[in-house]
């Protein structure tokens, strides 16, 4: 079956640090990636939608010169938090689709703390 | 507006015993359905869909859920659960009236089963 990776799956970083999450669809190509946020004990936050070669739709109260994303490739998305704050520790997961008929296959998740 | 209701926070079963996990759904237009189930850390994992069809999907792990569109419901079912069943379980619609390859999945809150020994 699809399988989709994130990396690193566990990020610990100062406050003031970026930090880069990679998405990768490894056995097949993407036409649209996802990335969530999900909060302890909460359900997924869609973040922002990507697709191959353009800038990425963020969800409304999303800051995108926070969380930048580039989806430079059919199989690679990334995420970077840029001067993470404590209150950016969180679970996130990215989401990959290669049909419109498919809900999409999820990565196994960043858990990303800063302290 | 689109949206994915899943009335309960936690649900608890014993082993062997019959389980169902609640999702109705409101959306315009006809809905595809997906249920997802996400262990301790892990990122979501595909159970079955509904987009057409038959109202009794059957999924992984011997789960089905049944379409009821009069209802606006689609819950899940196992016909004997297992402790392993034991994670948490997400419901999600999308809206196939909108002409947008970008279309996005909502989620429910999620319920956690717990089946107990």
């Amino acid at each position: 079956g699809a399988v989709v990776s994130q990396h690193p799956s566990r990020v610990i970083c100062k406050s003031g640090t970026s930090v880069k999450i990679e998405c990768r669809s490894l056995d097949f190509q993407a036409t649209t990636m996802f990335w969530y946020r999900q909060f302890p004990k909460q359900s997924l936050m869609l973040m922002a939608t990507s697709n191959e070669g353009s800038k990425a739709t963020y969800e409304q109260g999303v800051e995108k010169d926070k969380f930048l994303i580039n989806h430079a490739s059919l199989t690679l998305s990334t995420l970077t938090v840029t001067s993470a704050h404590p209150e950016d520790s969180s679970f996130y997961i990215c989401s990959a689709r290669y049909s419109d008929l498919e809900g999409g296959d999820f990565g196994p998740g960043t858990r990303l703390t800063v302290l | 507006a689109q949206s994915v209701a899943q009335p309960e926070d936690q649900v608890n079963v014993a082993e062997g015993n019959p389980l169902t996990v609640k999702c109705t759904y409101s959306v315009s237009g006809n809905p595809y359905l997906f249920w997802y189930v996400q262990y301790p850390n892990r990122g979501l994992q595909f159970l079955l869909k509904y987009i057409t069809g038959d109202n009794l999907v059957k999924g992984s792990y011997g789960f089905e859920a049944e379409f009821n569109k009069s209802q606006t419901s689609f819950h899940l079912k196992k016909p004997s659960a297992l402790v392993s069943d034991s994670a948490l379980y997400f419901c999600a619609v999308r809206d196939i009236g909108v002409m947008d390859s970008s279309y996005k999945l909502i989620f429910g809150s999620g319920t956690r089963l717990l089946v107990r020994p």
